[in-house]
């Protein structure tokens, strides 16, 4: 059966250092979402993408957080100076359609910055 | 801004019961709602979603109904097994304002003892 699958699973790095999460989405899937869960808090959205651009994005993603599809297959999420608040477990999903699809994740990336 | 809440936070069955699970949602303008399980330490696996046009939704032993005008979801589980031991979580996809992303409840976390 197709699945997300993101690597690395998990990750530790000091604060102030950039990072790179990666994320394999479903091949025929065209829209892409990060989602963040800080430990023992809700799922929360960060962004979505589609045709190449960001269509929407939450009050976390701000100017430190980036995203991009750099070739057909992978999507990333990168941090460019992480605080330690930052630390969550950062889930990958993707859909087949837009506002109606079922959303498929990935079993998360595991940030601990330190 | 669309809140999802969860009730119980937890609960614990024996082996063979059947049960529910409760979810509500504050705002009735949404294009869907998404059941999921999630393991500890592990990712979100989809177990149902219901379209805002429909009333419920089966797979197996899981049927998951929906009332959108008073704004609540059950997950009903038959015949549960431990196996079944996780935490659910809810999700609905707000059609008003940011319209693509998933908003989650806390989750009820669920332990069935042999």
């Amino acid at each position: 059966e197709p699945e997300v699958t993101q690597t690395p699973s998990h990750q530790v790095t000091q604060m102030g250092q950039e990072v790179i999460l990666r994320c394999v989405p479903i091949s025929n899937h065209l829209y892409f979402y990060w989602y963040r869960q800080i430990l023992g808090q809700k799922v929360e959205f960060l962004v979505s993408f589609y045709n190449n651009e960001i269509s929407e994005k939450s009050e976390i993603f701000d100017d430190q957080f980036s995203v991009e599809r750099p070739d057909g297959s992978n999507f990333t999420l990168k941090i460019r100076s992480t605080k330690l608040e930052d630390s969550a477990m950062y889930f990958c999903a993707s859909s087949e359609q837009g506002a109606s699809g079922e959303l498929f994740f990935g079993e998360g990336s595991r940030l601990t910055v330190l | 801004k669309q809140e999802v809440t969860q009730i119980p936070a937890a609960l614990s069955v024996p082996e063979g019961e059947n049960l529910v699970l409760n979810c509500s949602f504050t705002d009735s303008a949404i294009y869907n709602l998404q059941w999921f399980r999630q393991d500890p330490g592990k990712g979100l696996t989809s177990l149902l979603l219901i379209q805002s046009s429909q009333r419920e939704q089966t797979s197996g032993r899981l049927n998951a109904s929906l009332d959108k005008s008073s704004g609540r979801s059950t997950l009903y589980i038959a015949a549960s097994q431990p196996g079944d031991s996780a935490t659910y979580l809810c999700a609905v996809r707000s059609s008003s304002g940011s319209a693509r992303q998933l908003t989650f409840g806390s989750g009820t976390q669920l332990t069935v003892l042999p």
